[in-house]
């Protein structure tokens, strides 16, 4: 079963330095979404794709992260760098993003932690 | 971005009992999906529902895409232990740009 690829799992980094997630969406998915989520909290989009554009980055703190999606496929989310504050889950979802399929699903997500 | 008012917040209840959880918007929806997310994991999708008044159901799992288009329901029959997690509601707008919007989640105990 196709399922969304991300890397690494667990993550642990030391303020200030750099860090990268990687996210390999479903095959044929045009719409690919950035979340963090806060241990217990709600999940905070931080930036969407179609295709190779961005659709959306409202939310994705520009001086330190960055995301691209170079050929429209796979992704990779980057925080540089790294504050105490970013500890969180990063989970990337995929869908393909056409009416009446707009069903988005998620990989097991990258556990950062900040010391 | 859109809010989405998902309750209750949080829910202790018996094995063997009904659930059930609500989410409204402000605006209209297209789409209407339900997650559930275990500790440590990614939300995985439970239900999706396409069309105002459409009633699916996923096992003891039932959603309803509500008539007005700006809320949905999520019942579960027969609570059992595994049940347990956060449930959460997210739903596409009618801008096009396939802008996923989340609920608060509600937490689910189940009380052997």
């Amino acid at each position: 079963e196709a399922e969304v690829a991300q890397s690494p799992r667990y993550k642990i980094t030391e303020k200030s330095q750099a860090v990268a997630f990687w996210c390999d969406p479903i095959s044929g998915h045009a719409t690919l979404y950035w979340y963090r989520q806060i241990l217990g909290q709600g999940l905070e989009l931080l930036v969407q794709f179609q295709d190779e554009s961005v659709v959306d980055d409202s939310q994705l703190p520009k001086d330190r992260f960055s995301a691209e999606r170079l050929k429209g496929v796979d992704s990779t989310l980057k925080i540089q760098p790294a504050e105490l504050g970013d500890s969180a889950m990063y989970l990337c979802a995929s869908s393909r993003g056409v009416r009446g399929d707009t069903e988005a699903f998620f990989g097991q997500g990258t556990r950062l932690t900040v010391v | 971005g859109q809010q989405l008012n998902q309750s209750p917040q949080s829910m202790f209840i018996q094995e063997g009992e009904d659930v059930s959880m609500n989410c409204t918007s402000s605006s209209i929806f297209n789409t209407w999906l339900w997650y559930k997310q275990d500790p440590g994991e990614g939300p995985v999708l439970l239900i999706a529902l396409y069309k105002a008044g459409e009633l699916t159901s996923n096992g003891r799992l039932t959603a309803q895409f509500g008539i007005t288009r700006k809320d949905s329901f999520l019942n579960i029959s027969a609570s059992i232990p595994s049940d347990v997690g956060i449930y959460f509601c997210a739903g596409t707008d009618q801008t096009g740009a396939n802008n996923l919007f989340f609920g608060t989640g509600t937490r689910l105990t189940v009380i052997p």
